[in-house]
């Protein structure tokens, strides 16, 4: 398989602030990862589709300046949840693979609760 | 978009017995998984099975592309079992399109 590691797995912050998400595929290099977001008992959505060097594509309904992305390199997608509120709170999972068509790894996910 | 339905959406199982989940496409779709949600969060990755059948120890699945679902199979159910399942086909590109899930619980 290969593997795929997020930070930080969980994070507490004060409404208000932002907080950064890394994940990093440690074994390949990965020109696109996506992002999701899991509320409880339910599925993941995806959010947006990270793209290295270029912009990243957001989902219908996801605010781009809440949720900003970069894709630094081949091995890193950050998500930044700006001025995070309590209804941002949530599980973020990111994921990525080698290439088109080809099997999926994900990271560890990262809860965040925003008080 | 492509729709993804799972089969049954919970299930309570007794330890050592057998079960099946399904899972339903409304679309082709390129390739598909199926993930098993352990009570951490982490989805780990069952089977990526295009077609045909795999077995990895007391789990096996099979995917009939043409017409357009997946199956998978546990035996001999075990406590550690216990979690949400979730099968995702691929779209044109990366997109993976989750289903809802089946909320699986093996009592002892």
């Amino acid at each position: 398989g290969a593997v795929v590691s997020q930070h930080p797995s969980w994070v507490i912050c004060k409404s208000g602030t932002s907080v950064k998400i890394e994940c990093r595929s440690l074994d390949f290099q990965a020109t696109t990862m996506f992002w999701y977001r899991q509320f409880p008992k339910q599925s993941l959505m995806l959010m947006a589709t990270s793209n290295e060097g270029s912009k990243a594509t957001y989902e219908q309904g996801v605010e781009k300046d809440k949720f900003l992305i970069n894709h630094a390199s081949l091995t890193l997608s950050t998500l930044t949840v700006t001025s995070a509120h309590p209804e941002d709170s949530s599980f973020y999972i990111c994921s990525a693979s080698r290439g088109l068509n080809t099997e999926a790894f994900f990271g560890q996910g990262t809860r965040l609760t925003v008080v | 978009g492509i729709q993804v339905e799972q089969s049954p959406p919970d299930l309570i199982l007794q330890e050592g017995a057998n079960s099946t989940l399904r899972c339903n496409f409304s679309d082709s779709v390129n390739n598909l998984q199926w993930f098993h949600q352990n009570p951490w969060g982490q989805l780990i990755n069952l089977f990526y099975i295009p077609s045909g059948t795999k077995q990895n120890g007391r789990l096996s699945a099979t995917t009939v592309a043409t017409e357009r679902y997946s199956l998978l199979y546990i035996s001999s159910s075990q406590t550690t079992d216990s979690g949400v399942y979730f099968c995702a086909g691929y779209t044109g590109g990366f997109k993976t399109i989750f289903g809802a899930g089946t909320r699986l619980f093996v009592k002892a």
